[in-house]
C-alpha cells in the first residue's frame, strides 16, 4: 500500500494559516491526492482534490509539487470550528485501495 | 449531508453473531468503498466495489465479506463477531472509483 506521513498533531490559533503536509510515496501518474476533514463520530468530510501545482476552492488550497511527493493542504484564516483531524488520501499504484494517512489532528484556540 | 446513506445508525449485538451493514451510494456512483475506524484510530480501508465488482482490497477479516448489488447498494457482512470489531463503519461511494469519495455517517457497532 502507498504509505503516507502527516505530522500527528498542529496547534493553532484562530485567524492563523495552518499548512499541513503529506508526504506519500509511489503515488501513480494518474492519481489524485485528496484530502479530508473528520470531526468526532462524523464520517470524513471532503475538501478538496488536486493533481499537480495548486488548486483552491472556497473552503482551502492544495498545493502538489512537480515530483507529486507531497502535497500541503492550506486553511486560510483558521476558526475554532476548524478543529478536527485531516487525512491526507493517496492510492496505490497496485492494487487500487484508497489509503489514508495517519491523520494531522489539528487544535484552534482562541 | 452527502448523499451517502448507511443504515443502521446503531447495533449492538452479542459475540459469536452475523450482522449486515448497508449503504446506499449517492445517486449515479459507481464505486463503493468500506472504512473501518476504532475507538481513536484511524480508518482502515477494507474493500471497494466498482459497478458490482470487486476491485480492491484492504485489511478486510476472512470473517467478514462484502458485496455489490445491481441497484448499486452495498452490504458489509460481519460474521462470527468478537469484542474487538466493535467500532465505526463507513461507507463511501464515488462516481469513476479513482477520485475523490463522499462519506456517509456510518453505522456505530458495539459488539458485547
Amino acid at each position: 500500500l502507498a504509505k503516507t506521513t502527516q505530522p500527528i498533531s498542529m496547534d493553532s490559533y484562530e485567524g492563523q494559516e495552518v499548512n499541513i503536509t503529506c508526504s506519500h510515496n509511489n503515488i501513480a501518474t494518474n492519481d489524485y491526492i485528496t484530502w479530508y476533514q473528520q470531526f468526532p463520530s462524523q464520517g470524513p468530510r471532503f475538501i478538496i482534490q488536486g493533481y499537480k501545482t495548486k488548486v483552491t476552492n472556497e473552503v482551502a488550497s492544495l498545493f502538489i509539487p512537480a515530483d507529486r511527493k507531497s502535497s500541503t493542504l492550506s486553511l486560510p484564516r483558521v476558526s475554532l470550528s476548524d478543529t478536527a483531524v485531516y487525512y491526507c488520501l493517496a492510492k496505490d499504484t497496485g492494487r487500487r485501495a484508497l489509503t489514508f494517512g495517519s491523520g494531522t489532528r489539528l487544535q484552534v484556540q482562541p | 449531508d452527502s448523499g451517502v446513506t448507511q443504515t443502521p445508525k446503531h447495533l449492538i449485538t452479542a459475540t459469536g453473531q452475523r450482522v449486515t451493514l448497508r449503504c446506499s451510494p449517492r445517486s449515479g456512483d459507481l464505486s463503493v468503498y468500506w472504512y473501518q475506524q476504532s475507538l481513536d484510530q484511524g480508518l482502515q480501508f477494507l474493500i471497494q466495489y466498482y459497478n458490482g465488482e470487486e476491485r480492491a482490497k484492504g485489511n478486510i477479516l476472512e470473517r467478514f465479506s462484502a458485496q455489490q448489488f445491481p441497484d448499486l447498494h452495498s452490504e458489509l457482512n460481519l460474521s462470527s463477531l468478537e469484542l474487538g470489531d466493535s467500532a465505526l463503519y463507513f461507507c463511501a461511494s464515488s462516481a469513476d472509483g479513482d477520485g475523490g469519495a463522499f462519506f456517509g455517517q456510518g453505522t456505530r457497532l458495539t459488539v458485547v
